[in-house]
């Protein structure tokens, strides 16, 4: 069974103090690895597709990375609008396209 | 572009009471999806459909019934809803291929008292 683990559940930074969320998985095999940011009331909005180990992609303020046991978020010198949940997902080799989600990473910026 | 469209955004029930919750994309997607979303679990899978006619359970598929007549729609329907339905319900689609990512809607609030 595909398991995606989340730490840590919660995540209070200071605007500019950088930081990192974790997402560890296990999946027989690694289709793609997702990131996606949630804001109160919305739908989560995708961010990022990982596919092997050692591949990163960066968007802003936010870089993610992957090895072939978890990935990380990181956030460098956070703004108060990086403030959302942050959710991390699998999509596992055989079977259907859909991917199996984390519980996510809620994170505050402080001004 | 609307990608995903849900309604309604809110509805409150009464325990036994049946409802519809519409979902439409127009992105011309094969693959469609209902999550529920609780406070502390994550996005739960209940239902997807991987084309018109075609439909399978999640994890938490118990009480929802799904069809897919077509391929921008796939409603999620509670036949008798009970307290424990309580939730936010998220349908998402994507194309179906590697690595391609849901696409999620704004979701419905719905509470049943």
């Amino acid at each position: 069974e595909d398991q995606v683990t989340q730490s840590p559940e919660a995540l209070r930074l200071q605007e500019g103090e950088s930081s990192s969320l974790n997402c560890s998985y296990t999946v027989s095999g690694l289709r793609g690895l997702f990131w996606y940011r949630q804001d109160p009331g919305k739908g989560p909005e995708f961010l990022f597709t990982l596919y092997s180990a050692g591949e990163e992609k960066e968007k802003e303020r936010l870089k993610a990375t992957l090895t072939k046991k978890e990935s990380f978020l990181h956030i460098t010198a956070p703004k108060p609008e990086d403030s959302a949940t942050y959710l991390c997902a699998v999509q596992a080799t055989g079977g259907s396209y859909i991917p199996t989600f984390g519980r996510g990473t809620s994170l505050i910026v402080h001004p | 572009n609307a990608g995903v469209t849900q309604t309604p955004k809110f509805q409150v029930l009464k325990t036994g009471q049946s409802m519809t919750l519409q979902c439409a994309q127009d992105m011309n997607h094969e693959y469609m999806s209902w999550y529920r979303q609780d406070p502390g679990m994550g996005l739960r899978l209940i239902h997807y459909s991987v084309g018109a006619g075609i439909t399978d359970q999640g994890e938490v598929p118990n009480g929802y019934n799904v069809s897919r007549s077509t391929t921008e729609d796939f409603p999620l329907r509670l036949l008798s809803a009970a307290p424990s339905q309580t939730s936010v319900y998220f349908c998402a689609s994507n194309s179906g291929g590697i690595g391609q990512p849901q696409h999620f809607g704004d979701g419905t609030r719905l509470s049943i008292l």
